[in-house]
């Protein structure tokens, strides 16, 4: 059992779509990133949230911790192919940092 | 760029033999953990390193094993190969022990290993 399930694993979608990208943990956070990670590359930190209920926006990104912090959403608005790449959710409920099981996002043009 | 660097970037072993990888942390940085990541999924916890000490261990064998040096540069040691150890290893370094509040890690473009 992972400790940050992500859904959907995989998604396939034109570019212009919107698209959400989930983060569920039973555990409590006191905080979450998202990271976008490109085929042979590390991956890259988007955003940090840390407050229950914060909303942040990255242009088209939009990233939401759920009240009870421990869940996350990643929303993107009018998708585009630079967009493709695994996201990935990560935190710490701990001194260790897990990361969850990743989306993998395809933006067709 | 992160400043994370990590050596090699490709690497091909055989069963049963020995690898060992590197990673020269950020400046100011005195945090290293190590990750593997299998193809399409998300990086699974290796261990971490703070001021050349373990401080935290994920599910691995204890034949992954590693190093931190004075200087926070780090060293992923695996014994005995296998072809399931196959994988991206990723390095991240960050600025203080730990990755709680506000903490963020930066990450190397790691190491594909591939065991044949």
């Amino acid at each position: 059992t992972q400790l940050l399930e992500q859904s959907p694993q995989f998604l396939s979608i034109q570019e212009g779509e919107n698209l959400t990208v989930y983060c569920n943990s039973s555990s409590v956070f006191s905080s979450l990133q998202w990271y976008r990670q490109e085929p042979g590359e590390g991956p890259v930190l988007l955003v940090t949230v840390v407050t229950g209920g914060e909303v942040k926006k990255l242009k088209r990104l939009t990233f939401q911790f759920g009240d009870a912090r421990k869940d996350s959403s990643l929303h993107i608005t009018a998708a585009q192919p630079g967009d493709t790449g695994l996201y990935l959710c990560a935190g710490a409920p701990g001194n260790q940092f897990y990361f969850g099981t990743g989306t993998s996002l395809t933006v067709i043009p | 760029e992160t400043g994370v660097t990590q050596s090699p970037t490709h690497l091909i072993k055989t069963r049963g033999q020995q690898v060992t990888l590197r990673c020269s942390s950020q400046s100011g940085h005195n945090t290293v953990s190590w990750y593997q990541q299998a193809l399409g999924q998300g990086p699974q916890f290796i261990f971490q390193y703070y001021r050349e000490e373990e401080n935290g261990r994920g599910n691995f064998p204890p034949r992954f094993s590693g190093l931190q040096f004075p200087n926070y540069s780090s060293e992923l040691n695996v014994n005995a190969l296998e072809l399931d150890d196959s994988a991206l290893y990723l390095c991240a370094s960050s600025p203080r022990q730990g990755l709680g509040l506000g903490t963020e890690a930066f990450f190397g473009q790691g190491t594909r290993l591939t065991v044949v």
